[in-house]
């Protein structure tokens, strides 16, 4: 069965910091890439960053490029996200997704809500 | 990478047809066959529903079907169901490992 659980989310001030995590489960993760893809409140969707296990491919969109980094870490089979210098509009639910690139994602997480207010 | 375009809402009857489009360019949509559509209920995570343009997953009904005509693909809903109320999300890969959303879907069953 595949799984993919993010945590790490919460309320953070403006300026600040906040490390996403998504463990995955029951798939070969040496075979896909792994994304994270968010949604503000009311709006649609938007990949932000994605990832093969290798950190072979790593991307950014640009409205993260700088503030934030994807990485792996083994010990724990989970892709980590982290956020610095956080914005009022980086405000949102973060999904983490299974890709068999080229396709876009088919399996996904719960989310996790990422609140940035003073 | 700009949005793929949907319409904001679509609805229809229970037991009627409903079609979505998503309209990109020859960079996306119109040169890959990795056109994906979710299908989003309130408070829940995307799910697949159309892969690869026309392509079903194990599971979900054959009541929904994609297709593609040149630059713009399309989902199809037929024998519309209450529990088809949802938000709908088209996908594109567009080269050079980038990909691209669309803009989102309202479908109300009326």
């Amino acid at each position: 069965q595949v799984l993919l659980v993010e945590s790490g989310g919460g309320l953070v001030k403006p300026g600040g910091s906040l490390r996403l995590s998504c463990a995955v489960s029951g798939f070969n993760f040496r075979d896909y890439y792994v994304s994270w893809i968010r949604q503000a409140p009311g709006k649609g969707l938007e990949w932000i960053s994605y990832m093969t296990i290798t950190g072979s491919t790593i991307y950014y969109a640009d409205s993260v490029k700088g503030r934030f980094t994807i990485s792996w870490d083994s010990a724990k089979d989970s892709v980590s996200l982290q956020m610095n210098s956080l914005r009022a509009d980086d405000t949102a639910v973060y999904y983490c997704a299974r890709q068999d690139k080229p396709n876009p994602p088919d399996y996904w997480g719960q989310g996790t809500l990422v609140t940035v207010s003073s | 990478q700009s949005a793929l375009t949907q319409p904001p809402s679509a609805s229809g009857s229970p037991g009627q047809s409903v079609t979505i489009s998503c309209t990109g360019t020859s960079s996306d949509v119109g040169g890959y066959s990795f056109v994906s559509w979710y299908q989003q209920h309130p408070g829940k995570a995307p799910k697949l529903i159309i892969y690869e343009v026309d392509k079903r997953p194990s599971g979900v009904p054959d009541r929904f079907s994609g297709s593609r005509s040149r630059a713009t693909a399309s989902l199809t809903v037929s024998g519309l169901q209450a529990e088809d109320e949802a938000d709908y999300y088209c996908s594109s890969y567009a080269g050079s490992n980038n990909f691209v959303f669309g803009t989102g879907t309202k479908v109300t069953v009326l």
